[in-house]
C-alpha cells in the first residue's frame, strides 16, 4: 500500500524567506507526483505536476523536484509572501500496483504560515 | 484549465437521510474521481469512474455509496443512508488521457446531524 508522508507538519516563517517542504512515498513505482495548495475550508488548487521521468518542474516562485528512486520530492518556495500561507499537499499517482489513470494518494500536508 | 463545479457548496442533513452531491466537469475529460477529507485528516480516495463505469473503489466506498453520470455531463455521488461519520468535505476531480494532472472542484461540505 502506498503511503505518503510530509514533513514538517507546520512551518512558520517571516516574509521573504526561502523554504522547503518535503514529501516522501513508500513505493517508488509512481507515474507522477502533484503538489496542491489548500486554503482553509476550500478546494485543492494544483500547483505543479512532475511526471515520473522528470527531475523537476518550475512555476514562478515554486520549484518542485522528484527523486523517484529514493521516494522523495521537495517543494521549494522562493521569497515567501503572506499570501503563500496555506496548507500544501503532496499526492502521488501509482505505486502498489496502481495505474496511470488511478487514484492519487495524499500526504497529511504542511501548514505554512508566512508572517509580515 | 478550468476546475470542475460542485454543488451544493454546503449541505446539512439528518442521519439516515439520502444525499446526492453533484459535479459538473467543464470539459470532456474521461476520468472522474470522488475524494473526501474528514476535518483534520488526509484527503482519501473514494472511487474512480471511467467510460461510464467504476474503474476502482476504496474500502470506504461500501454499499451505502453509489456514483453515476445520468445525463452524460453531471457526475453524482449518492450516499443512501448518511451516518455521522460521513461528515466531511467531498471533492470531485477530473483528468484527461495519459498521466496528466488532476483538477479538483471546490468541494461540498457535508454535515450529518
Amino acid at each position: 500500500k502506498q503511503e505518503v508522508t510530509q514533513i514538517p507538519a507546520a512551518l512558520s516563517v517571516p516574509e521573504g524567506e526561502n523554504l522547503v517542504l518535503n514529501c516522501s512515498f513508500t513505493d517508488s513505482a509512481i507515474y507522477n507526483l502533484q503538489w496542491f495548495r489548500q486554503d482553509p475550508g476550500k478546494g485543492l488548487t494544483s500547483l505543479l505536476l512532475i511526471q515520473s521521468s522528470q527531475r523537476e518542474q518550475t512555476s514562478g516562485r515554486l520549484n518542485a523536484s522528484l527523486d523517484k528512486s529514493s521516494g522523495r520530492s521537495t517543494l521549494y518556495i522562493a521569497a515567501s509572501q503572506p499570501g503563500d500561507s496555506a496548507t500544501y499537499l503532496c499526492a502521488v499517482r501509482g505505486g502498489a500496483g496502481g495505474t496511470s489513470y488511478g487514484k492519487l494518494t495524499f500526504g497529511q500536508g504542511t501548514i505554512l504560515t508566512v508572517h509580515p | 484549465e478550468p476546475e470542475v463545479t460542485q454543488t451544493p457548496s454546503h449541505q446539512v442533513t439528518q442521519m439516515g437521510q439520502e444525499v446526492i452531491l453533484r459535479c459538473v466537469p467543464i470539459s470532456n475529460h474521461l476520468y472522474f474521481y470522488w475524494y473526501r477529507q474528514i476535518l483534520g485528516q488526509k484527503v482519501e480516495f473514494l472511487v474512480s469512474f471511467y467510460n461510464n463505469e467504476i474503474s476502482e473503489k476504496s474500502e470506504i466506498f461500501d454499499d451505502q455509496f453509489s456514483v453515476e453520470r445520468p445525463d452524460g455531463s453531471n457526475f453524482t455521488l449518492k450516499i443512501r443512508s448518511t451516518k455521522l461519520e460521513d461528515s466531511a468535505m467531498y471533492f470531485c476531480a477530473r483528468r484527461g488521457q495519459g498521466a496528466r494532472e488532476a483538477f479538483f472542484g471546490q468541494g461540498t461540505r457535508l454535515t450529518v446531524v
